[in-house]
């Protein structure tokens, strides 16, 4: 597609919920970042993944929280047993290499309850 | 360690006045990347520019201009002649050279009225 594209735009669990947040980033970008915007937290960087390489996982705030990259295209992040501090909008975003600019999806908001 | 300081919280403006966003970045690399985004209500980020540090060069696009200043370490933002349409919220950012991650400021909330 044109952009990052993600899915699904808004998400509403229950506390203790698995979700997998997806995204599909610009064809021929090798790089992919997951960030995440809470309110009044600004943008946290959760993982990265650039080609074959192993992904940058040090940004992620837990071990429920996981993210992988199927044939070097679209991604997927899973939150496992969702707390109520979870919910923020999760950003995905990519890049044609490490040293240019990134563009970002539209983001996925994630309620839980 | 990279930090990116935006201190102006939020700014409103009047139509037609301008509008200087401050970004104040800390990094102890001499090649990195510095970047302005812009966040309207629908929430995607959308990319404005991106400064490498070895180019001082200031920049103009249309209503927008950057001025890079390494000696103080800013990267600022000005808004001509302000719009209803750039009222938005503006992140500035900083990329090491090699690293993955950008660095966020906090953002600049602009509110502009007609």
């Amino acid at each position: 597609g044109a952009g990052v594209s993600q899915s699904p735009s808004n998400k509403v669990t229950e506390k203790g919920k698995d979700v997998e947040l997806r995204c599909d980033p610009i064809s021929g970008h090798t790089a992919l970042y997951w960030y995440r915007q809470s309110l009044g937290q600004g943008l946290e960087f959760l993982i990265y993944f650039q080609g074959n390489s192993a992904p940058d996982k040090s940004g992620l705030p837990s071990d429920r929280f996981s993210a992988e990259r199927t044939g070097g295209s679209v991604s997927t992040l899973t939150i496992q047993r969702t707390q109520q501090e979870d919910s923020a909008v999760y950003l995905c975003a990519s890049s044609s290499e490490v040293w240019t600019e990134a563009f970002f999806g539209q983001g996925t908001r994630l309620t839980v309850v | 360690a990279q930090k990116v300081t935006q201190a102006q919280t939020e700014i409103s403006v009047v139509e037609k006045e301008d509008v200087t966003l401050d970004c104040v970045y800390e990094t102890r690399d001499t090649t990195y990347y510095l970047f302005w985004y812009k966040q309207p209500p629908s929430g995607e980020l959308v990319f404005l520019i991106r400064r490498n540090s070895f180019d001082e060069q200031n920049e103009i696009s249309g209503r927008y201009s950057w001025n890079f200043q390494k000696s103080t370490s800013s990267f600022n933002f000005t808004i001509t002649a302000s719009q209803v349409v750039d009222s938005a919220v503006y992140f500035c950012a900083l990329r090491r050279h090699g690293n993955n991650r950008l660095a966020f400021g906090k953002g600049n909330q602009v509110v502009v009225i007609p």
